[in-house]
């Protein structure tokens, strides 16, 4: 099984809609972080959790809410999506102290 | 934040060594040198990282020049399974431990 879960891995949703998007680590890993990738671009980091109480802005929050369930659950919503939010959104683990992240698979969506 | 450089795009043949370049001449003297990858239709991948010495792991090892103006990634025998954009990230903010990706090398290897 994979160690970094995504659900759903691709979704098409209309203008205005409140979408989530979820992620899940068997790692046991205490960071977690989201990002979005344009394409043809790098990722930029929207929001990172150090630990469920411990959640900040990344450098494009903007339209975007997180939620830290638990340690190994972060899930990312847009409360109002718009198009110019279709992009490919991952999610990442890291233990503090190390210098590795690892991706999840990644949620395809598409904001018609 | 420390800029890089890498080439757009290279090629190489399977089986064949690849050496993969990074300038990072703004880099400060406490921020490691990461690579990561990305395959098509996934997520990146870490590769391995470095902060002065060069370093080996099972995927490849990373050179780094003494300035630490600029590194290598070096794929010992490439696969066709190592066809990927390959990330030179030579700077992480130490609160976030932000990946700051750029466009990366489109690496192609032919049969």
């Amino acid at each position: 099984d994979a160690d970094v879960t995504q659900t759903p891995r691709n979704r098409i949703t209309k203008t205005g809609k409140r979408i989530m998007l979820e992620c899940s680590q068997t790692k046991g890993h205490d960071r977690m972080y989201w990002y979005r990738q344009d394409p043809g671009l790098g990722l930029q980091l929207i929001y990172y959790s150090f630990d469920v109480k411990d959640i900040n802005k990344g450098e494009i929050s903007d339209g975007y809410s997180v939620s830290r369930q638990a340690q190994a659950k972060f899930s990312l919503s847009l409360e109002s999506a718009i198009p110019n939010q279709t992009a490919l959104y991952f999610c990442a683990t890291s233990v503090t102290g190390g210098k590795a992240q690892y991706f999840g698979p990644g949620t395809r969506l598409t904001v018609l | 934040d420390a800029k890089t450089t890498q080439p757009n795009s290279m090629e190489s043949n399977e089986e064949e060594p690849v050496h993969l370049p990074c300038n990072h001449s703004t880099i400060s003297g406490t921020d490691y040198i990461h690579w990561y990858r990305q395959l098509p239709s996934q997520g990146p991948e870490y590769v391995i990282h470095g902060l002065t010495s060069n370093v080996n792991n099972r995927m490849a090892s990373l050179a780094i020049a003494e300035d630490r103006k600029s590194s290598t990634l070096i794929l010992h025998r490439a696969t066709l399974r190592d066809a990927a954009v390959y990330y030179c990230i030579p700077h992480i903010i130490q609160g976030a431990q932000k990946l700051v990706f750029g466009q990366g090398t489109r690496l192609t290897i032919n049969p």
